[in-house]
Order: structure tokens, then sequence, then C-alpha cells
């Protein structure tokens, strides 16, 4: 499969506990990107990358939340000391130019 | 961030009708507007997009039409089919995506 891979697909985790999410674009996508979905509302912006720079984190984006791409290929998405209203789908996409490829996401439940 | 509005939240649909979901946008710097589908448990897929240059794109059963001194854009699904159910989303792009409140389509045999 040479879509955009996201792994975990599932993750359950307690609150206060930290989680990381990967995700592994389409091979020479320059740009990446994260979003949130909840339950009944489109996709929420958190931040993308050109590269390995983070050009734009979101105001959603509280400090909790960090990402990396190192080398300019996967990207982590690290949320410390998760809270109930972390739960959501997250979702990471990839593009070259102004197509943008999701993959199936990494949906997050804090219990 | 809401700077796209998505019209209807829900439509059903019968098989072989047409389906037509509305958007509206406010950031005129927007330069690309897709449509994307969801079916549940999966991630969003890129369906059909248009360029504000022009005022219709039309792929198969789908079609955009784009006004743009109105700043709106609509889906139009001829032959509506039960496969097409989903929830559609149309965004807005500048140097990313934003995306509207999504339309859940039914639709029924």
């Amino acid at each position: 499969d040479t879509g955009v891979s996201q792994d975990p697909r599932h993750k359950i985790t307690k609150r206060g506990q930290n989680v990381t999410f990967r995700c592994d674009p389409i091979s020479e996508h320059n740009r990446l990107y994260w979003y949130r979905q909840t339950l009944g509302q489109g996709p929420e912006f958190l931040t993308y990358f050109q590269n390995e720079a983070q050009l734009e984190k979101s105001r959603l984006l509280s400090n909790r939340f960090s990402a990396e791409r190192p080398k300019g290929s996967f990207s982590t998405l690290e949320i410390q000391r998760t809270e109930q209203g972390d739960s959501a789908m997250y979702l990471c996409a990839s593009s070259l130019t102004v197509e943008a490829f999701f993959g199936q996401g990494t949906r997050l439940t804090v219990v | 961030q809401q700077q796209v509005k998505q019209s209807p939240q829900s439509l059903i649909v019968q098989k072989g009708g047409i389906s037509i979901i509305n958007c509206a946008y406010e950031n005129t710097a927007f330069d690309y507007f897709p449509w994307y589908q969801q079916f549940p448990g999966k991630g969003p897929a890129l369906l059909i997009a248009i360029r504000p240059d022009v005022s219709e794109k039309k792929e198969g059963r789908f079609t955009i039409s784009f006004n743009k001194s109105a700043k709106q854009f609509s889906l139009h699904i001829m032959d509506s089919q039960p496969g097409d159910s989903a929830t559609y989303f149309c965004a807005g792009d500048t140097d990313k995506l934003i995306f509207g409140t999504g339309t859940r389509l039914q639709v029924f045999p």
C-alpha cells in the first residue's frame, strides 16, 4: 500500500498518560499535515510541515501537543498528560501539490 | 477557524436522484476548493476539486458549481447510488485545508 499510513489505528489511554502517534506519508510528498476530527465535525487543522520544517501550528495545539518530522520523512504527534477532551480521531495527510491525501486516522479514547 | 459553512447537515435521497450540498466561504485567499468523501472509520478521500477561475467542473456523476462573486460552491451528485452514502466535506485551501462541518448523505434504494 503506497498511501498515507498511520499507527496505531486505535489507542485507549488513561487520563494523564502520554501518547504518541506515527504517520508515514506518501513517499516524495514534501508536505505533511495533522488534523483532529471529533464526532460529527469536519477535520480541524493542527499543524503542518514542509519537509522537516514545522511551518504553522494552530491555536488548537496546546503546549501539551508536540509534533516532529525528523529528516522530512515520517512524523510523530505526541500528546502529554492526556485529557478526556483529547478523545478524537487524529488524521494525517500528505501532499506534493495541492491535492492532500489522508490516512485512515488514529482514534484516541481517553478514559 | 470556521471559515467554511456547509449545508445541509444531513440529506436523504432516493436512488437515481440528485444530491446537492452547498458551501459558503469567507476567506478570499482560498485558491483551491476540494470535496472529500468519508466513510465511517475511514479517513477522508479526495473526490473532486475546483480552482476559483473555473465556474464548473464535472467528473463522472460528480459536478462542482462555483460562484466566486457570491463566495459559494456546491457539489451535485447525479444518479445517486446507495454506495454514495457517506459524509461529504467541502474545504477551502490556501496552504492548509479548512473544512466545512460535513453533510451526511443517505441514498435509499
